[in-house]
Formats: C-alpha cells, structure tokens, sequence
C-alpha cells in the first residue's frame, strides 16, 4: 500500500512564475489537507479538502494560493506569481473516513529565486 | 485560540538511554487528540503516536510511550532506548475539536534529539 505520494521533491521557480504542487492521498484516503513549513519552524496548516470540496481554508492566503481536490486526480496546491517569502516545504496527508491520524507525504521543497 | 508549546529547542541523549521530550497544551475543549511526529534530516514526516483526550490509558507504540497528564495539559514523548537512527527533529501537534468537518492540527516548534554514542 503506498503512502502519500508528492511531486516534485524538488521545485524551482523565479519571481512571478507559477508553482503547481501535485498530491496523491494514501489509496482509500479521501480527507486531504496541505500544511507549509518555513526554514526551522513547524508546519502551519493551509487547507483542508474532501473530494471536490473545500473544507477549511483558514490556513491559507488570500491572494495568490487555491487548492482542489477532484473527484479524479491528484489534490493540487497551486502558487500563482510566486514571491521568495514563499520558500518553503510544502507538505500534503491524509487520512481515512472516521480515523484521527494524518499520514504525510515527502513533502515539496519550493525555493522562489 | 489553540497553542502546543515545546520548551526544549535541542536535547542529548546517549545512545540506549531513555529521554523525554515535552509538550504543553492549551486548549478549552473537552475533546482533542494529541500526535507526535518524528521528521529526520531527509525531510519526511513520520507518525510516530496518537493519545486521545478520553483515552484512559497512556499510549505505547514501541519504543515510544506518551505520559498523557491531563490536568497539567502535558503530553511528553519518551524514548527509550535511544539509538543512533532516533536523531532528528520531533514536532508535537494537536488536532483541533472535532466538530464533523475540520481537523488540522496546530504544531509546536519542534525538538532537535541528538543521540550520541
């Protein structure tokens, strides 16, 4: 059974460009949710997403950020003219229906030059 | 508002000892739960132990045990038998009220275990 799975690892942008982050849930998984961790600090929750739902996006800025979960296909985490204050480890997990724990992924590693 | 404090930015153990590492938490809800997350140098976040807020009993997975006081809003992480490959950042987190449809989880800054020889 894979885990949570997450691409890029890797991801490199400058200023103004887009930054499209993929995450595929763990098989049976249909509560998604993205958090996002700056150099040394904790990870701060963005949003939480079912299947073509938004749930919460209380974590998330106003301007420049959205997120979808389709009914086929991947959750994205989409960055629209990326900033370098946006520099950050992007993380995804999920969880099962009824269960407590969130399972994360590798996570994506975004560096805005 | 929802707080998970860790006062110990980096903590030594020697290797095949026991250590603690702590959390307090604050919260005005009756039901909650409590997570600790192991993250190494590669990066991933790893799910380490689950305690609910009306579970009787302190959770054991392994060698990692949590010493849930509830009065004193704690929830420490203890190693034992502490090995080489335990080093790395350890993230208290806790998961917000359940009201049936949001459950983030609040983290605190972490610890930095370093195991020596």
């Amino acid at each position: 059974n894979a885990g949570v799975m997450q691409n890029p690892r890797h991801l490199v942008r400058r200023r103004g460009q887009e930054a499209r982050l993929r995450c595929s849930p763990m098989k049976g998984h249909s509560h998604v949710y993205w958090y996002r961790q700056l150099p040394e600090e904790g990870l701060k929750f963005m949003v939480y997403l079912q299947k073509e739902n938004i749930i919460d996006e209380s974590g998330m800025p106003k301007e420049r950020f959205s997120a979808e979960f389709p009914k086929e296909g991947p959750s994205i985490l989409r960055i629209q003219q990326v900033v370098r204050g946006d520099s950050a480890a992007y993380f995804c997990a999920s969880s099962p229906e009824g269960e407590e724990t969130q399972y994360f992924g590798p996570g994506t590693r975004l560096l805005v030059l | 508002a929802q707080k998970i404090t860790q006062t110990q930015p980096g903590m030594f153990v020697q290797e095949k000892e026991a250590v603690t590492l702590d959390c307090t938490y604050d919260t005005s809800d009756p039901s909650y739960g409590l997570f600790w997350y192991k993250q190494p140098s590669s990066g991933e976040m790893i799910f380490l132990i689950y305690q609910g807020s009306y579970d009787q009993q302190n959770a054991t997975e392994g060698r990692y045990s949590l010493n849930f006081q509830k009065a004193r809003k704690s929830a420490n992480l203890v190693i034992s038998a502490s090995q080489l490959g335990d080093s790395a950042m350890y993230f208290c987190a806790m998961r917000e009220p359940y009201t049936g449809t949001a459950s983030k989880l609040t983290f605190g800054t972490g610890t930095r275990l370093q195991v020596t020889l």
